[in-house]
């Protein structure tokens, strides 16, 4: 089955330490991305990748960084999460950077306390 | 700027009565157009796309949706809604191809419906 795997989908942390979220994809997509969902303000990216070590800023990247060192894999990394990172993070891959649509994981809520 | 407006947050309407939830765009590029729906606790699940061709695409769960291109819209359809259509609704528009490619979202519209 084709799909995207998000780990953990639930987490509550505190500030500075680090976490990880990691991303899994099953259909050898070459472009992924990692966007973040807030009330009133819909998804908005952070960061994307086209290909194996090719990753770029998205629309909010501040407080994040990225690796894509495997296809399949594109782990979402903050380094020293604060409050304002508390929020749902989605993980989307497609066949290409242009090919649409992208397919979505479940969704990752981070709380950061 | 490129950008995706739901003018609706909020839409109630009852179990049986038709739906339209509007969306509008501006895009440099030719657009391509999605609807995704998320269910509560759940990710986005793709109701249906226009890439080309018939302005009215037919989706999955009974949805439908109109390409107007005069009017920069793409508003989503139901004759019928369900008690299990209430969700959260997202418009969304990308592109083919090129430098652009990543997908720009409506800030979405929740639907609830009365019994």
């Amino acid at each position: 089955e084709a799909q995207v795997t998000q780990n953990p989908r639930y987490l509550i942390t505190v500030t500075g330490k680090k976490l990880t979220v990691t991303c899994s994809q099953n259909m050898n997509h070459e472009y992924m991305s990692w966007y973040r969902q807030d009330p009133g303000l819909g998804l908005r990216q952070i960061y994307y990748s086209m290909n194996v070590e090719v990753t770029d800023k998205g629309d909010v990247p501040e407080g994040y960084k990225v690796s894509r060192k495997e296809k399949r894999n594109f782990p979402l990394i903050l380094e020293s999460p604060s409050p304002n990172q508390t929020s749902l993070y989605f993980c989307a891959s497609s066949l290409s950077r242009g090919h649409q649509p992208q397919h979505f994981g479940d969704g990752t809520r981070l709380s950061i306390l | 700027a490129q950008s995706v407006t739901q003018p609706d947050i909020h839409i109630t309407v009852s179990e049986g009565a038709s739906l339209e939830l509007r969306c509008n765009y501006s895009y440099g590029a030719t657009p391509y157009l999605f609807w995704y729906v998320q269910s509560p606790g759940q990710g986005l699940q793709l109701l249906l796309k226009y890439f080309s061709g018939d302005t009215l695409v037919q989706g999955i769960k009974g949805f439908e949706a109109e390409f107007k291109r005069s009017q920069s819209s793409f508003n989503l359809r139901k004759p019928s809604v369900h008690w299990s259509d209430a969700a959260e609704y997202f418009c969304a528009v990308g592109s083919y191809g090129g430098s652009q490619g990543n997908l720009i979202f409506g800030k979405g519209t929740k639907l609830s419906v009365k019994p």
